[in-house]
């Protein structure tokens, strides 16, 4: 079992809906949580960064980590078409510099 | 972009002959990184370096070397490439001295093994 599991999808959802993606993860150590964007043929983008738990938001976008249930997610507002990617979890623990990732999951929204 | 370059972009080689991928970071970063990028597995880590002749081995390291002689370049060798090795590699960076910076990424070599 990977330390991070990540749903592949893929996640088909319609233009302006409200997406969840999320991860679950077992290191009771993992303390900075990621979320990367990866479009086709494209290297990963970072798109959130988040330390214990709480809720981060950005534009559109909001993370949260609760650490209680070593939950992850991602929610994405209003979706658009352009969001249609892969978006990758990873975290890790204070002091490494070496995240794990999940395995990625597809989103498509479709117009 | 965060200013790193991955060269070549494509690459198709035959089985046995040796390949090297370089990536270059303009960020001045202490940390560089390869990972390839498989259907089903995600990204798995190769090797990482944490300064000019520093390295180590990540997860998937078995036929595979790197180098680091310049603080901005990193390269990553196959010896003798197989058609395992066919895969998307992905060189990343992240800041010198901060344990909780984040990684950037390249945009990948797209590497096939015939």
């Amino acid at each position: 079992q990977k330390e991070v599991e990540q749903d592949p999808g893929p996640l088909s959802v319609p233009e302006g809906a409200i997406v969840s993606l999320n991860c679950t993860y077992s290191n009771s150590a993992f303390q900075y949580f990621m979320w990367y964007r990866q479009y086709s043929r494209k290297g990963p983008e970072l798109l959130m960064y988040t330390y214990s738990s709480g809720n981060k938001e950005d534009g559109r976008f909001t993370a949260q980590v609760d650490k209680s249930s070593k939950y992850i997610s991602l929610f994405i507002r209003d979706s658009q078409p352009s969001d249609s990617a892969t978006y990758l979890c990873a975290s890790k623990s204070g002091g490494s510099y070496i995240p794990t990732f999940g395995r990625g999951t597809s989103l498509i929204v479709h117009p | 972009d965060a200013g790193i370059t991955q060269s070549p972009r494509h690459k198709v080689t035959e089985t046995g002959t040796p390949v090297t991928l370089r990536c270059h970071q303009t960020e001045n970063h202490r940390y560089m990184y390869w990972y390839r990028q498989d259907p089903g597995h995600g990204l798995r880590l190769i090797h990482y370096s944490y300064g000019v002749k520093d390295t180590d081995k990540g997860e998937v390291s078995d036929g595979y070397s790197v180098s680091r002689s310049k603080t901005e370049d990193f390269l990553l060798t196959l010896e003798s490439a197989t058609s395992s090795q066919t895969s998307v590699y992905f060189c990343a960076i992240s800041e010198e001295g901060v344990s909780n910076s984040p990684l950037h990424f390249g945009n990948g070599t797209r590497l096939t093994v015939t």
